[in-house]
Order: structure tokens, then C-alpha cells, then sequence
């Protein structure tokens, strides 16, 4: 079953635009994480953000988290043509399996 | 360090044959994962292993696929006999500790087409 589930589906800016995505899951967490995978390769660890935390930065991504919405966003600042990809939000209930959502697909356009 | 390592890249099977795929993960990782990705789809966990115990396996359909993890570390997936719905990139992933703080680090995926 799918616990996050990514919206949009699918987003395509230009390069240089601020690309924001967002997660949505149902049960308590204890921590979300992001991943990206490009064309035909596996998914790639961006970020973790923990239950009790609000906000991570890593170098051009910002994630925010809200667990009174069960909700998370991930920001891409000034995005790159190599930022082409698909998002995936993933959860991890206590000590349980780590479930993924069905991804953003984000196209970024020269 | 050297990453995931997953073979075949591609595989095409028809129906009711058999499969197998092979996993190599990063060293000294106890905990390797097999999850299937139909395309369009995010990642579906088939099973789990700490060093070479399975730890879920609740999402595996163990009428047809089975897995094991020798001497905790490569791990096989196989499918017998194959139907067309298996088609799907089938990931491993692997990570250092079962702690939820763990991120996954995953291989390439093999690609079957089960015609």
C-alpha cells in the first residue's frame, strides 16, 4: 500500500525557476524522506526530515514538514536541466518498512 | 564506496518461465531490500533481510517469488513461473543499519519484460 502521495503528478518549469513539490501521508511518522531518480537508474537519497523537526536545508533543497497536516513539501531552488527527474516522498513508520508514493515527475526546460 | 551492484540489467522472459536476479550490496550493509517499481509507479517493498534473516516479507507473492540472502550478504530474487503483470523494474537496495535513520542506497534495477 502506499502511504505519501506526491502532488502534482507531474511539473515542468524553466531552468532557473523554484520547483516545489508536495507529499501527503496518513498514519504518524517517524521520519520522511525524499528521493530522486533519474531515467532508467535507481532512487537516489536526497534528504531525511524527522518527526520533530520543521525544516531541513540541503545546498539548493529546502523540505518542510507539517505532522499536524501529515505534510511535507520539498523545494528546489533555482533549478538546472540536470534537476530532470522523478520525486519520491517516502515514510517510515517507527521500525517498519520505508513506503514510497507515486512521485512527481519534474521536467526542466532549457 | 562501490554502490549497489544488480544483474542483469534487462531481462525478457515469456510467460510461466522462471527468473532469477542477483544483488550485491555495499559492504558491511546489514539490511538489503528488494522492491518492485511498475513504470509509473513509485517503489513496492517485496521483502526485507537483516544480515540474512527476512524481516518483512508481508507484500512478497510467495506463491511465485522467493528470495534469499546468502550468508547475509548477495541476495536473489526469483520469480517461477512468471506472469505478464510481473513486468516491472526490480530494485535492491541496501542500507547500514535497520535504524530509521537509515537512508536506502539502490542499485540500478533490472528491467523484465515478460511477454
Amino acid at each position: 500500500s502506499q502511504q505519501g502521495e506526491e502532488d502534482p503528478q507531474a511539473l515542468s518549469i524553466q531552468e532557473g525557476e523554484n520547483a516545489t513539490m508536495n507529499c501527503s501521508y496518513k498514519t504518524s511518522i517517524n521520519n520522511l524522506q525524499w528521493y530522486r531518480q533519474n531515467s532508467g537508474r535507481g532512487l537516489v537519497h536526497l534528504i531525511l526530515i524527522r518527526s520533530n523537526e520543521r525544516e531541513k536545508h540541503s545546498g539548493r533543497l529546502r523540505v518542510t514538514l507539517d505532522t499536524s497536516k501529515k505534510s511535507s513539501s520539498l523545494l528546489i531552488t533555482a533549478s538546472r536541466a540536470a534537476d530532470t527527474a522523478s520525486y519520491f516522498c517516502a515514510t517510515r513508520q517507527g521500525a517498519q518498512k520505508l513506503v514510497f508514493g507515486q512521485g512527481t515527475r519534474l521536467t526542466i526546460n532549457p | 564506496e562501490a554502490g549497489v551492484a544488480q544483474s542483469p540489467r534487462y531481462k525478457i522472459i515469456e510467460k510461466r518461465q522462471s527468473v532469477a536476479f542477483w544483488c550485491n550490496p555495499i559492504s558491511g550493509h546489514a539490511t538489503l531490500y528488494w522492491y518492485q517499481q511498475i513504470l509509473g509507479q513509485g517503489p513496492k517493498l517485496l521483502i526485507q533481510f537483516q544480515n540474512n534473516g527476512v524481516v518483512d516479507d508481508s507484500q512478497l507473492p510467495k506463491d511465485r517469488f522467493s528470495a534469499e540472502r546468502l550468508k547475509g550478504v548477495d541476495s536473489t530474487l526469483k520469480i517461477q513461473p512468471a506472469k505478464l503483470e510481473d513486468s516491472a523494474v526490480y530494485l535492491c537496495a541496501s542500507s547500514s543499519l535497520t535504524g530509521v535513520g537509515s537512508p536506502l542506497h539502490f542499485g540500478n534495477g533490472t528491467r523484465l519484460t515478460v511477454t
